[in-house]
């Protein structure tokens, strides 16, 4: 049973408006929740991380919320910009030594 | 600066061969991770080790996959008598200190098992 989702396989927007990933979770227990970015025949790449005790984190352009009551998770990139254009995975972790679950990745196009 | 590499990039098994994916972390990186990535999904956690001590195995699928750090430094997976269902993109990571924002990731091996 998955633990972490991505409803939205895809995503397009124009460049300049917000993009608005999303992610739910099933397992209160997770102590942080974090964005990876990922483009083609790359590794991911870290973008930024929450943990389980905020509900806000903002890093320039990147603002992940978390709603623990409907334990939804969504990031947000303003302004969007081409080169955000990559697939981005939701994940989570319980601490301990760092191993991370994955959601399923949701592909972002900023339309120039 | 040198990231993390992994050796090869693509790789083509028939059925049933034995193959073996390389990962180079970061030197001095003390915390070492494999993924496994099939198609249209997230990565898999497969295996951890704290220099050379293989801590959790518990993501490896079956008996087939084994992966081993014995210097604490480099590492091998080596996937034995392949099955067309190990074909995924096996990922490496390495982090030098604790914490869940500071794993590194390599470029990934692409194999195929026809």
């Amino acid at each position: 049973d998955q633990q972490v989702k991505q409803n939205s396989p895809s995503l397009s927007v124009q460049e300049g408006r917000i993009s608005i990933l999303n992610c739910d979770y099933t397992n209160s227990m997770f102590d942080y929740f974090l964005w990876y970015k990922k483009y083609p025949a790359e590794g991911p790449t870290f973008l930024i991380s929450i943990s389980s005790i905020k509900d806000k984190n903002e890093d320039g352009r990147f603002t992940v919320f978390l709603n623990k009551s409907a334990k939804h998770l969504s990031l947000h990139i303003v302004p969007s910009q081409p080169g955000d254009s990559a697939v981005y995975f939701c994940a989570e972790n319980s601490g301990g030594y760092q191993k991370v679950t994955f959601g399923t990745g949701t592909k972002l196009q900023v339309i120039p | 600066g040198a990231g993390v590499s992994q050796s090869p990039r693509y790789k083509v098994a028939k059925r049933g061969q034995d193959v073996a994916l390389r990962c180079d972390p970061i030197s001095g990186h003390v915390s070492l991770f494999w993924y496994q990535q099939a198609l249209g999904q997230g990565p898999e956690f497969l295996t951890y080790f704290q220099n050379e001590a293989q801590l959790d195995k518990s993501g490896l699928p079956s008996d087939r996959f084994f992966a081993e750090r014995p210097e604490g430094s480099v590492s091998t997976l080596k996937i034995q008598r392949t099955q067309q269902e190990d074909s995924a993109v096996y990922l490496c990571a390495s982090s030098l200190i604790l914490g869940p924002d500071t794993q590194y990731f390599g470029p990934g091996t692409r194999l195929t098992v026809l």
